[in-house]
């Protein structure tokens, strides 16, 4: 089954504790990205990779990273997590960005920082 | 900057009603608009694309429209069953590039009552 898939599902974790979000896709995509998903303020990119090794900067990239070292593979990696990033993640992926290519979402990511 | 925009916020109808959903965006030189569906604490689930030089799209119950120059894109949902309850959310990319940035609307958050 072509899918998405992201874990864990539901975290909890304390302020400055390092984690990894992963994120891995099944469908040979090229483009990867991870969104969070707010209350009011809806779902907004953090970081996309149109390519193995090739990674980039969304709208709100601040306290967190990524690397791409395998093309189904997208871990979003958050060093120092604080409570603002407190908040729904999403992993998406689609093949090279044009008019034609729908973006399919995992299932999202629940993160708690305390 | 792309701006999409979604009214109703919600909305509630009886079983078997036919409704609309609607999106506005701001810069007319879309690349493409995608629907998507979202249920509680799921994942976003893609239920159509339109591409830039496309009217319509159907599958099955629903059917999606565009139009570039007035800056709309609606959703109809044929014949209404209480399982299309979810929050409907429509995005397109940023014109002008990074295609695979999605903004999104806040999504309507459609009810339907048997």
């Amino acid at each position: 089954e072509a899918q998405v898939t992201q874990n864990p599902r539901y975290l909890i974790t304390v302020t400055g504790k390092k984690l990894t979000v992963t994120c891995s896709q099944n469908m040979n995509h090229e483009y990867m990205s991870w969104y969070r998903q707010d209350p009011g303020l809806g779902l907004r990119q953090i970081y996309y990779s149109m390519n193995v090794e090739v990674t980039d900067k969304g709208d709100v990239p601040e306290g967190y990273k990524v690397s791409r070292k395998e093309k189904r593979n997208f871990p979003l990696i958050l060093e120092s997590p604080s409570p603002n990033q407190t908040s729904l993640y999403f992993c998406a992926s689609s093949f090279y960005p044009g008019t034609s290519n729908e973006q399919f979402f995992g299932p999202g990511t629940r993160l708690t920082v305390l | 900057k792309q701006e999409v925009t979604q009214i109703p916020a919600a909305l509630s109808v009886p079983e078997g009603e036919n409704l609309v959903l609607n999106c506005s965006f701001t810069d007319s030189a879309i690349y493409n608009l995608q629907w998507f569906r979202q249920d509680p604490g799921k994942g976003l689930t893609s239920l159509l694309l339109i591409q830039s030089s496309q009217r319509e799209q159907t599958s099955g119950r629903l059917n999606a429209s565009l139009d570039k120059s007035s800056g709309r894109s609606t959703l109809y949902i044929a014949a209404s069953q209480p399982g299309d309850s979810a929050t409907y959310l429509c995005a397109s990319p940023p014109g002008g590039g990074s295609q695979g940035n999605l903004i999104f609307g806040k999504g309507t958050k459609l009810s339907v009552k048997p």
